[in-house]
Order: C-alpha cells, then sequence, then structure tokens
C-alpha cells in the first residue's frame, strides 16, 4: 500500500457522534486525498490536500472537514455522523501534480454508522 | 452522460484467454488515463498508466489509447483465477482537472 495506513480499518459509531479518521504516509508526497466508495457510485472525492495546511473540497465534500499539520498526516472528521455516510473510506497519496499524478490508496477504513 | 463510463459486467473469460477491459470518457481534453484492479474487500492498486495514443505493455497487461474516440481499454493476455478482479478505469478530466473514476468491470476468470 504504498507506505500509507489508514486508522481505524473498522468502526462502528452512532448517528450524530463525531468521527475522525486518519491517514499516515512515510512517502513524503505532497498531495493527499480522502474518497468515499458505495456501491453503484464508485470512488467520489470528499476533500485533498495540497501541502501542509492547504486544502480543498471535493464533489462530495458536505458534512466533513479535514486537516493536514504534518506532511505525512491527513485527518477526515465527520462532524456529526448520519447514516449515509456508511461507506468505505480510502486515502490516496500522489507525488506529482494535476493530469500525471499517479495516485496510490491507502487499506481503507470501513465505517458504519448506526 | 456520466464522465467516466465502464460496463459493470461481470465479465467472464476462461482462463489462458484474453480479457478486453473498455472505458469511455467524455471529456476530450483529458490527458491521462489509469487502470487499478481492486480485489474484493481491499483497496484499489494502479497497474497501469497511459498518456499517448497508441499501446503500452506491462507484462501480460495492455493499456490502449484512442483520444480521438475518446477510450481507453485494458488487455490482459493469458487470464489467470488470480487476475479475477474488479478493473477501475480512473481519467484526468482536464476541464474539471479532477480524477475521476468508473464504476468498475468486474472480471471472472474460470478455470
Amino acid at each position: 500500500d504504498a507506505g500509507i495506513t489508514q486508522s481505524p480499518r473498522h468502526k462502528v459509531t452512532e448517528t450524530g457522534t463525531p468521527v475522525t479518521l486518519r491517514c499516515h504516509q512515510t512517502e513524503n508526497h505532497r498531495y493527499m486525498y480522502w474518497y468515499r466508495q458505495d456501491p453503484g457510485h464508485g470512488l467520489r472525492l470528499i476533500h485533498y490536500s495540497y501541502g501542509v495546511k492547504d486544502t480543498d473540497k471535493g464533489e462530495v465534500s458536505d458534512g466533513y472537514s479535514v486537516s493536514r499539520s504534518k506532511t505525512e498526516d491527513f485527518l477526515l472528521t465527520l462532524e456529526s455522523a448520519t447514516s449515509s455516510q456508511t461507506s468505505v473510506y480510502f486515502c490516496a497519496i500522489s507525488e506529482r501534480q494535476r493530469e500525471f499524478h499517479e495516485q496510490y490508496f491507502g487499506p481503507g477504513t470501513r465505517l458504519t454508522v448506526t | 452522460q456520466k464522465e467516466v463510463e465502464q460496463n459493470s459486467g461481470p465479465l467472464s473469460v476462461p482462463e489462458g484467454a484474453i480479457a478486453s477491459l473498455n472505458c469511455t470518457y467524455s471529456d476530450r481534453v483529458s490527458q491521462s488515463f489509469f487502470w487499478y484492479r481492486q480485489y474484493s474487500g481491499k483497496s484499489p492498486e494502479l497497474i497501469m498508466s497511459i498518456y499517448s495514443n497508441g499501446d503500452k505493455e506491462d507484462g501480460r497487461f495492455t493499456a490502449q489509447l484512442n483520444k480521438a474516440s475518446q477510450y481507453v481499454s485494458l488487455l490482459i493476455r493469458d487470464s489467470q483465477p488470480s487476475d479475477s478482479a474488479t478493473y477501475l478505469c480512473a481519467v484526468f478530466l482536464g476541464t474539471a482537472s479532477k480524477l475521476t473514476f468508473g464504476t468498475g468491470t468486474r472480471l471472472q476468470v474460470t478455470l
């Protein structure tokens, strides 16, 4: 998994509770991404980061926030979890920018919101 | 029209045969194309990237790109049961400046 870890790997939480997922990389890549994967929708970008403290929204960012205080760590927070956020969450990293950036994925976190 | 389209499958091929996976995209201003393999319950794994028209070969895998027709394909020669997985096509859409994934084609290689 290209030196990428995600924690936790599995989590069950209740509606309305805050949840934070962590992505940690040892590759020193500048770009980091959070995706969610759901049946019939494929992978959809939630947020991404292009440097420490530099982040931007993806296509499904509502209800999510991110932070990146160090190159190696990218956190995804669900402010108040809802059942629609039950999904598999993947972190990805890339070294280069824009169209030539090959993305490498972490092992994923399976989140269930009850 | 979806930005990146793939047939969901399953595509079933016998062991030893060639598997052909196809992907079409809507944005003419797209410059980079990727194929990922995803086993059930696992994360996507990058197996091929292609940036220019034509063929690119890597072992048993060949990626083919035709920008004029807006399609990219992946050929797997001598298919093995271990190739059974979902294959995701990803396209960097130039106009939107974003990497967009298709929903994947499930490949089954039968004995």
